[in-house]
């Protein structure tokens, strides 16, 4: 079964503005993860931020954890086309081996 | 550096018919190693992942199957196909320190 849910399932901006992404999870986690994937490729890891912490930067990409809430959110500043491409938060619990995602929400960012 | 290689990166089946697909690591030892499975336009589902040679733990499959033979190898197995299995399939290995994972291209798997 999954464990996170991205909302929205799909956005669409224009270039140089911010894209929000969020994603909810359900039970304890021991680290949240947010990954990237070009259309019919893998995924490639963006970022990763544990329990402990509440926000975290990476470039152009900010990330932040409310472990109260359950939920993460993920930003891109200034898009750019090249962003485009399905955005994916994956859970990590506790004392456990397996990663769970969620559905993912698709960014199309328009030049 | 570590790498990750799966093949093949297509494949079309008719039902019933037997499936391998075969994933291999370089650069790293002992990885968890992870099968998962996306149908179109969809998340990620987990089917298999494995902390050693010859240890298994299944999520979902009925009639999919995994093995570990070697460290670095991992392998998705079915006797016989049916239509729902057709997906894209990602097979992954887990950074211990970080924990994050590192994905392979994918096998696009239709059966018809």
């Amino acid at each position: 079964s999954q464990q996170g849910e991205e909302d929205p399932q799909a956005l669409s901006i224009q270039e140089g503005e911010n894209a929000t992404m969020n994603c909810s999870y359900k039970t304890s986690i021991n680290n949240l993860q947010w990954y990237r994937q070009n259309s019919g490729r893998g995924l490639v890891h963006l970022i990763l931020i544990r329990s402990n912490e509440r926000e975290k930067h990476s470039g152009r990409l900010r990330v932040t954890l409310d472990t109260s809430k359950k939920s993460s959110s993920l930003l891109i500043t200034a898009s750019r086309a090249a962003d485009t491409a399905s955005y994916f938060c994956a859970t990590a619990l506790y004392n456990n081996n397996d990663m769970r995602f969620g559905a993912g929400t698709r960014l199309t960012v328009k030049p | 550096s570590q790498t990750i290689h799966q093949w093949p990166a297509t494949l079309v089946q008719p039902v019933g018919s037997p499936l391998s697909l075969e994933c291999t690591v370089e650069g790293t030892s002992n990885p968890n190693l992870y099968w998962y499975r996306q149908a179109a336009g969809r998340g990620l589902q987990l089917l298999f992942y494995s902390v050693g040679i010859g240890q298994i733990s299944s999520e979902v499959p009925q009639n999919l199957s995994a093995s570990r033979p070697q460290d670095r190898q991992f392998i998705l197995s079915s006797k016989k196909l049916l239509l729902s299995d057709s997906g894209f399939y990602l097979c992954a290995w887990r950074a211990t320190y970080t924990g994050e994972l590192f994905f392979g291209e994918g096998s696009r798997l239709t059966v018809l």
